[in-house]
């Protein structure tokens, strides 16, 4: 069974530019999770997606967004990027089937701003 | 809002030893999942070990095992026979039901980390 993919791996952009990042759960999971990990910072939560819609956002400002498709695929946007934009940003799915609702992650996208 | 506190950010043991990471919560819910997730230094988050706060007995995956204290809100991992493929960032984490019957659980907060090094 496949497990979490993401793309890309690594990118490197400029400041102001816009980046979109992918993110295809395990077949069977409807929700998708994401997370920020900046150097010094811990994970931190951005989105969490289920069902296509929306449930939970964390404190990041409104150039952040996302969505989830009807086949629970999910995009990451971010918009006018900053230089401290530059994370590790991880996907995580899951199911309601699953205990605990147990989040399995991707290998994450490298974002570098430069 | 919960918060998670992992008060060791480095930890080193010598291989085939045993090391236990400390882990606190602050919660004010009954019902809630705690978990320990390893981040090699591949980056990949890989779940170690998850927790029901409903059961009492301790969880245990091979090596990897817990002490959950639900009243002082402690949930400490051990690490027994330590390997050299166990260095990694031990992240400690909490979810919560998401909605008022318990039934769905919504985001995973983590705590900050700490850094193990298994030596030879």
């Amino acid at each position: 069974e496949a497990g979490v993919t993401q793309s890309p791996t690594h990118l490197i952009k400029t400041r102001g530019q816009q980046v979109t990042l992918r993110c295809s759960p395990i077949s069977g999971h409807t929700s998708v999770y994401w997370y920020q990990q900046a150097l010094g910072l811990g994970l931190q939560f951005l989105f969490w997606y289920d069902e296509g819609e929306e449930r939970n956002r964390g404190n990041f400002p409104p150039r952040f967004s996302g969505r989830q498709f009807p086949n629970y695929s999910s995009e990451l946007n971010v918009n006018a990027l900053e230089l401290e934009d530059s994370a590790l940003y991880l996907c995580a799915s899951s199911s309601d089937r699953i205990p605990g609702n147990t989040l399995y992650f991707g290998e994450g996208s490298w974002l570098t701003v430069v | 809002a919960q918060t998670v506190t992992q008060s060791q950010p480095e930890m080193s043991v010598q291989e085939a030893e045993t090391v236990t990471l400390s882990c606190t919560y602050d919660t004010s819910e009954n019902n809630y999942y705690l978990f320990w997730y390893k981040q090699p230094p591949s980056r990949q988050m890989i779940l170690v070990i998850r927790q029901e706060a409903y059961k009492q007995q301790n969880a245990t995956e091979n090596r990897f095992s817990v002490n959950f204290q639900k009243a002082a809100k402690s949930f400490s991992l051990k690490i027994s026979d330590s390997q050299l493929g166990d260095t990694a960032m031990y992240f400690c984490a909490f979810m919560k039901p998401s909605n008022a019957g318990g039934t769905s659980y919504g985001k995973l907060t983590f705590g900050q980390g700490t850094i193990l090094t298994v030596h030879p």
